[in-house]
């Protein structure tokens, strides 16, 4: 059963305007949740954050939403770019549940931003 | 810094053969796994150590071994090569402690014939 579920396998968006990229998960453990970029060739690389005390995390364009009632999280991406046209993973971990370093990921969601 | 390294980029492999995925960073990070990535599932945990000499399974670890003799490399090994284990393989290292982001290497793809 999958534990972290992003359930759009791609989104289409045009240059300038807001990506908004959703993740689900079941388990209850996890308390810190990640994003992460991957271009064709390249391994992962990180994007961006969130510990389940907080409900939102900016980093310049990057904004997560975190609702742990719902145990939903989402990524905007405002403005977006066509360099950020990537695949984006959603991750997340259970630092406090003797499995701290153990990563379980999304199946990813294709992200093209067109000009 | 070079960051994570990985070595071979491609490989191709007939059924039963075995060889070892290299994996190094140059980061004095504690924390190092290996991943595979498959269509349509996202990453999968294999293995990871938390230190030179430990080691522990992941989620999918049947049909890799590995080893953690230094803090800098951390070799997954395919002992008896199958078409299932056909996949790209990524690497990722980290400081313990929370809130550590991990670093990815390049990724090798490797094709089981």
């Amino acid at each position: 059963d999958q534990q972290v579920k992003q359930n759009s396998p791609s989104l289409s968006v045009q240059e300038g305007r807001i990506s908004i990229l959703n993740c689900d998960y079941t388990n209850s453990m996890f308390d810190y949740f990640l994003w992460y970029k991957k271009y064709p060739a390249e391994g992962p690389t990180f994007l961006i954050s969130i510990s389940s005390i907080k409900d939102k995390n900016e980093d310049g364009r990057f904004t997560v939403f975190l609702n742990k009632s719902a145990k939903h999280l989402s990524l905007h991406i405002v403005p977006s770019q066509p360099g950020d046209s990537a695949v984006y993973f959603c991750a997340a971990s259970a630092l406090g549940g003797g499995s701290n370093y153990k990563l379980t990921f999304g199946k990813g969601t294709l992200l093209t931003v067109n000009p | 810094n070079a960051g994570v390294t990985q070595t071979p980029k491609f490989q191709v492999l007939k059924t039963g053969q075995s060889m070892t995925l290299q994996c190094a960073q140059d980061m004095n990070h504690e924390y190092m796994s290996w991943y595979r990535q498959d269509p349509g599932m996202g990453l999968r945990l294999i293995h990871y150590s938390v230190g030179a000499g430990i080691t522990d399974q992941g989620e999918v670890p049947n049909g890799y071994n590995v080893s953690r003799s230094t803090t800098e490399d951390f070799p997954l090994r395919l002992l008896s090569a199958a078409p299932s284990q056909t996949s790209v393989y990524f690497c990722a290292s980290s400081y313990l402690g929370s809130y550590n982001e991990q670093f990815f290497g390049p990724g090798t793809r490797l094709t089981v014939l």
